[in-house]
Protein backbone atom coordinates (compact mmCIF):
# COMPACT_ATOMS: atom_id res chain seq x y z
CA UNK A 1 0.00 0.00 0.00
CA UNK A 2 1.72 3.30 -1.03
CA UNK A 3 1.96 6.10 2.12
CA UNK A 4 1.34 9.77 2.19
CA UNK A 5 2.71 11.36 -0.57
CA UNK A 6 4.34 14.71 -0.37
CA UNK A 7 6.18 17.55 -2.83
CA UNK A 8 8.57 19.18 -2.48
CA UNK A 9 10.57 17.80 -0.10
CA UNK A 10 12.21 20.89 0.27
CA UNK A 11 11.84 24.41 -0.47
CA UNK A 12 13.95 27.61 0.11
CA UNK A 13 11.90 31.22 -0.62
CA UNK A 14 12.74 34.41 0.71
CA UNK A 15 10.11 36.25 3.06
CA UNK A 16 7.74 37.69 1.05
CA UNK A 17 7.36 35.36 -1.57
CA UNK A 18 4.56 32.36 -1.61
CA UNK A 19 5.03 28.84 -1.83
CA UNK A 20 2.74 25.81 -2.31
CA UNK A 21 2.73 22.19 -0.61
CA UNK A 22 1.21 19.07 -1.95
CA UNK A 23 -0.43 16.34 -0.67
CA UNK A 24 -1.36 12.78 -1.88
CA UNK A 25 -3.04 10.69 0.86
CA UNK A 26 -3.57 6.90 1.44
CA UNK A 27 -6.35 5.72 -0.65
CA UNK A 28 -9.63 5.93 1.32
CA UNK A 29 -8.33 7.64 3.76
CA UNK A 30 -11.17 10.76 4.18
CA UNK A 31 -9.52 12.83 7.12
CA UNK A 32 -6.33 14.60 5.64
CA UNK A 33 -4.43 16.85 8.41
CA UNK A 34 -1.75 19.52 7.58
CA UNK A 35 0.56 20.08 10.25
CA UNK A 36 3.56 22.63 10.80
CA UNK A 37 6.17 21.59 12.68
CA UNK A 38 9.02 23.99 13.90
CA UNK A 39 12.35 22.62 14.79
CA UNK A 40 12.22 20.63 18.67
CA UNK A 41 8.73 20.98 18.80
CA UNK A 42 5.65 18.53 18.54
CA UNK A 43 3.11 18.94 15.21
CA UNK A 44 0.62 21.73 15.67
CA UNK A 45 -2.42 21.47 13.67
CA UNK A 46 -3.29 23.79 11.14
CA UNK A 47 -6.46 22.11 9.31
CA UNK A 48 -8.40 18.69 9.15
CA UNK A 49 -10.64 17.58 6.51
CA UNK A 50 -13.39 15.22 6.01
CA UNK A 51 -13.25 14.16 2.51
CA UNK A 52 -13.70 17.61 0.98
CA UNK A 53 -14.71 19.94 3.88
CA UNK A 54 -12.63 21.57 6.68
CA UNK A 55 -13.78 20.15 10.15
CA UNK A 56 -11.14 22.22 11.76
CA UNK A 57 -9.02 25.89 10.85
CA UNK A 58 -8.91 27.33 13.88
CA UNK A 59 -5.24 27.36 14.05
CA UNK A 60 -4.05 28.03 10.52
CA UNK A 61 -3.48 32.23 10.14
CA UNK A 62 -5.88 33.23 7.28
CA UNK A 63 -4.58 35.90 6.75
CA UNK A 64 -1.28 34.11 4.82
CA UNK A 65 -2.08 30.23 5.12
CA UNK A 66 -4.75 28.85 3.13
CA UNK A 67 -5.41 25.16 2.30
CA UNK A 68 -7.90 23.48 -0.20
CA UNK A 69 -8.62 19.76 -1.02
CA UNK A 70 -10.05 19.10 -4.46
CA UNK A 71 -12.66 16.08 -5.19
CA UNK A 72 -11.98 15.34 -2.02
CA UNK A 73 -8.40 13.20 -2.57
CA UNK A 74 -5.48 15.61 -2.80
CA UNK A 75 -4.76 18.36 -0.63
CA UNK A 76 -2.48 21.71 -1.32
CA UNK A 77 -1.64 24.14 1.21
CA UNK A 78 -0.29 27.48 0.30
CA UNK A 79 1.54 30.40 2.21
CA UNK A 80 1.46 33.92 0.78
CA UNK A 81 3.21 36.41 1.61
CA UNK A 82 5.70 33.93 3.64
CA UNK A 83 7.22 35.29 6.92
CA UNK A 84 10.59 34.47 8.66
CA UNK A 85 8.76 32.70 11.61
CA UNK A 86 7.25 30.12 8.84
CA UNK A 87 10.69 28.22 8.65
CA UNK A 88 9.63 24.65 9.92
CA UNK A 89 8.49 21.36 8.69
CA UNK A 90 4.59 20.89 6.91
CA UNK A 91 3.47 17.67 7.60
CA UNK A 92 0.42 15.94 5.88
CA UNK A 93 -1.25 13.05 7.38
CA UNK A 94 -4.57 10.88 6.60
CA UNK A 95 -6.60 8.58 8.61
CA UNK A 96 -9.23 6.12 8.47
CA UNK A 97 -9.70 4.41 11.36
CA UNK A 98 -7.57 6.88 13.94
CA UNK A 99 -3.87 6.52 14.21
CA UNK A 100 -2.92 8.83 11.52
CA UNK A 101 0.03 8.02 8.96
CA UNK A 102 2.20 10.93 7.97
CA UNK A 103 3.88 11.59 4.98
CA UNK A 104 8.27 12.90 4.92
CA UNK A 105 7.00 16.10 5.34
CA UNK A 106 7.91 19.43 3.45
CA UNK A 107 10.79 21.63 4.86
CA UNK A 108 10.62 25.30 4.12
CA UNK A 109 13.22 27.39 4.93
CA UNK A 110 12.65 31.11 4.80
CA UNK A 111 15.19 34.20 4.19
CA UNK B 1 -6.68 25.80 26.45
CA UNK B 2 -5.30 22.35 25.95
CA UNK B 3 -2.20 21.42 26.94
CA UNK B 4 0.29 18.28 26.75
CA UNK B 5 3.53 18.06 28.50
CA UNK B 6 5.83 14.94 28.02
CA UNK B 7 8.07 14.34 31.33
CA UNK B 8 11.48 15.75 29.64
CA UNK B 9 13.05 16.65 26.17
CA UNK B 10 15.69 14.63 26.19
CA UNK B 11 16.01 10.89 27.89
CA UNK B 12 19.27 8.56 28.33
CA UNK B 13 19.18 4.94 29.16
CA UNK B 14 21.34 2.15 29.06
CA UNK B 15 20.67 -0.59 26.57
CA UNK B 16 18.62 -3.19 28.16
CA UNK B 17 16.92 -1.04 30.56
CA UNK B 18 13.64 -0.04 30.22
CA UNK B 19 12.62 3.40 28.77
CA UNK B 20 9.16 5.19 30.65
CA UNK B 21 8.13 8.20 29.17
CA UNK B 22 5.23 10.50 30.85
CA UNK B 23 2.81 12.32 28.38
CA UNK B 24 0.34 14.33 31.39
CA UNK B 25 -1.89 16.66 29.56
CA UNK B 26 -4.80 19.55 31.22
CA UNK B 27 -8.27 20.78 29.62
CA UNK B 28 -8.66 17.87 27.58
CA UNK B 29 -10.70 14.97 28.18
CA UNK B 30 -9.45 12.56 25.21
CA UNK B 31 -11.43 10.11 23.74
CA UNK B 32 -8.03 8.01 22.84
CA UNK B 33 -4.33 8.86 23.41
CA UNK B 34 -1.87 7.40 21.00
CA UNK B 35 1.87 7.34 20.88
CA UNK B 36 4.00 7.83 17.37
CA UNK B 37 7.75 7.46 17.27
CA UNK B 38 10.02 10.13 14.96
CA UNK B 39 13.06 9.75 13.47
CA UNK B 40 15.02 12.74 12.17
CA UNK B 41 13.96 13.81 9.27
CA UNK B 42 11.41 11.99 8.87
CA UNK B 43 7.20 11.79 9.55
CA UNK B 44 5.58 10.42 12.71
CA UNK B 45 4.94 6.83 12.50
CA UNK B 46 1.84 5.46 14.55
CA UNK B 47 3.25 2.53 17.37
CA UNK B 48 -0.01 2.21 20.18
CA UNK B 49 -3.48 4.21 20.49
CA UNK B 50 -5.51 2.89 24.18
CA UNK B 51 -8.97 4.26 24.73
CA UNK B 52 -10.16 6.22 27.52
CA UNK B 53 -11.92 2.83 29.12
CA UNK B 54 -8.58 0.91 28.52
CA UNK B 55 -5.58 1.01 31.41
CA UNK B 56 -3.03 -0.87 29.66
CA UNK B 57 -2.26 -1.49 26.32
CA UNK B 58 0.83 -4.09 24.92
CA UNK B 59 2.98 -4.50 21.86
CA UNK B 60 5.71 -6.70 21.70
CA UNK B 61 8.17 -4.71 23.64
CA UNK B 62 6.46 -1.46 24.24
CA UNK B 63 3.35 -0.85 26.86
CA UNK B 64 1.21 2.19 27.44
CA UNK B 65 -0.70 2.76 30.43
CA UNK B 66 -3.65 5.85 30.43
CA UNK B 67 -5.20 6.99 34.12
CA UNK B 68 -7.71 9.33 33.09
CA UNK B 69 -8.24 10.60 36.79
CA UNK B 70 -4.39 11.36 36.46
CA UNK B 71 -4.80 12.53 33.22
CA UNK B 72 -1.96 10.94 32.44
CA UNK B 73 -0.39 8.19 29.95
CA UNK B 74 3.14 5.99 30.82
CA UNK B 75 5.06 4.70 27.88
CA UNK B 76 7.24 1.81 28.14
CA UNK B 77 10.04 0.14 26.29
CA UNK B 78 11.22 -2.80 27.67
CA UNK B 79 14.68 -4.44 26.77
CA UNK B 80 15.59 -1.39 24.65
CA UNK B 81 18.01 -1.12 21.97
CA UNK B 82 19.71 1.62 20.52
CA UNK B 83 17.53 1.47 17.56
CA UNK B 84 14.86 2.36 19.78
CA UNK B 85 16.58 5.85 19.68
CA UNK B 86 14.21 8.13 18.39
CA UNK B 87 11.76 11.18 19.83
CA UNK B 88 8.06 9.68 20.99
CA UNK B 89 5.18 12.01 20.79
CA UNK B 90 2.04 11.49 22.40
CA UNK B 91 -1.03 12.74 21.19
CA UNK B 92 -4.54 13.09 22.23
CA UNK B 93 -7.70 12.89 19.76
CA UNK B 94 -11.70 13.28 20.53
CA UNK B 95 -13.14 10.82 18.04
CA UNK B 96 -10.10 12.22 15.22
CA UNK B 97 -10.82 15.76 16.53
CA UNK B 98 -9.21 17.90 18.19
CA UNK B 99 -5.68 16.10 17.41
CA UNK B 100 -2.92 17.45 19.80
CA UNK B 101 0.43 16.14 19.70
CA UNK B 102 2.96 16.67 22.95
CA UNK B 103 6.60 18.32 22.34
CA UNK B 104 8.11 14.98 22.64
CA UNK B 105 10.57 12.89 24.35
CA UNK B 106 14.40 12.63 22.87
CA UNK B 107 15.20 8.99 23.52
CA UNK B 108 18.62 7.63 22.77
CA UNK B 109 19.72 4.46 24.13
CA UNK B 110 23.18 3.83 24.99
CA UNK B 111 25.13 0.55 24.03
Amino acid sequence: EAGVAQSPRYKIIEKRQSVAFWCNPISGHATLYWYQQILGQGPKLLIQFQNNGVVDDSQLPKDRFSAERLKGVDSTLKIQPAKLEDSAVYLCASSYTGELFFGEGSRLTVL
Amino acid sequence: SQKIEQNSEALNIQEGKTATLTCNYTNYSPAYLQWYRQDPGRGPVFLLLIRENEKEKRKERLKVTFDTTLKQSLFHITASQPADSATYLCALDDYGQNFVFGPGTRLSVLP
